[in-house]
């Protein structure tokens, strides 16, 4: 049960966009399509932006966007705002039945 | 409303036992896998246990298998953790999630582990 690969972190300017891999094997990211990702800001619970891989739930800005390619999963943030600045957490199901996370990534907005 | 709210935090000795819970409301409990995630401030969080919507199946993180136990009672929409033989690498905030994705967290609950 390795944790997913993210990198630690990452910045970007207003306005600009943004992309946190996530990977993994074909033993989680690359063997399902259940693939989560987690905005989590200081001292707060984890928020859900992305579910599915791509799926957006209700509420959630469209500057949010998800992808997968093979075994690597990421997460697009587009038209960077100053509150997207937080911690962003990847999360995978796996062919064992059990789920693993990234080790985060943290974002700074410049 | 959707809530969770886990209960059953503190300090604990090492080799100690605890058992948390975590209150459900505002969705059809019974209908929802649960799962219990950790998460050591400042550090990333870390997966630990998952049981299904009727509690025929459960699985475990390796860094805790055989230590803790997962359960619910569907008829108090309630999900626990048991957490026995606990370790200093226990120590984190506990939050139960709602969900196969997961969907929705609680507030979390800190569990420490320190003589």
């Amino acid at each position: 049960q390795s944790a997913l690969t993210q990198p630690a972190s990452v910045s970007g300017s207003p306005g600009q966009s943004i992309t946190i891999s996530c990977a993994g094997s074909s033993n989680d990211v690359g063997a399902y399509d259940y693939v989560s990702w987690y905005q989590q800001h200081p001292g707060k619970v984890p928020r859900l932006i992305i579910s599915g891989v791509s799926s957006r739930p209700s509420g959630v800005s469209d500057r949010f966007s998800g992808s997968k390619s093979g075994n690597t999963a990421s997460l697009t943030i587009s038209g960077l705002q100053a509150d997207d600045e937080a911690d962003y957490h990847c999360l995978s199901y796996t062919r064992s039945d059990t789920w693993v996370f990234g080790g985060g990534t943290k974002l700074t907005v410049l | 409303e959707v809530q969770l709210v886990e209960s059953g935090g503190g300090l604990i000795q090492p080799g100690g036992s605890l058992r948390l819970s975590c209150a459900a409301s505002g969705f059809i409990f019974r209908a929802d896998r649960m799962h219990w995630v950790r998460q050591v401030p400042g550090k990333g969080l870390v997966w630990v246990s998952s049981i299904k919507s009727d509690g025929s199946s459960a699985n475990y993180a390796d860094s805790v298998k055989g230590r803790f136990t997962i359960s619910r009672d569907n008829a108090r929409n309630t999900l626990y953790l048991q957490m026995n033989s606990l370790r200093a690498e226990d120590t984190a905030v506990y939050y139960c999630a709602r969900g196969g994705g997961p969907e929705q967290w609680g507030q979390g609950t800190l569990i420490t582990v320190s003589s």
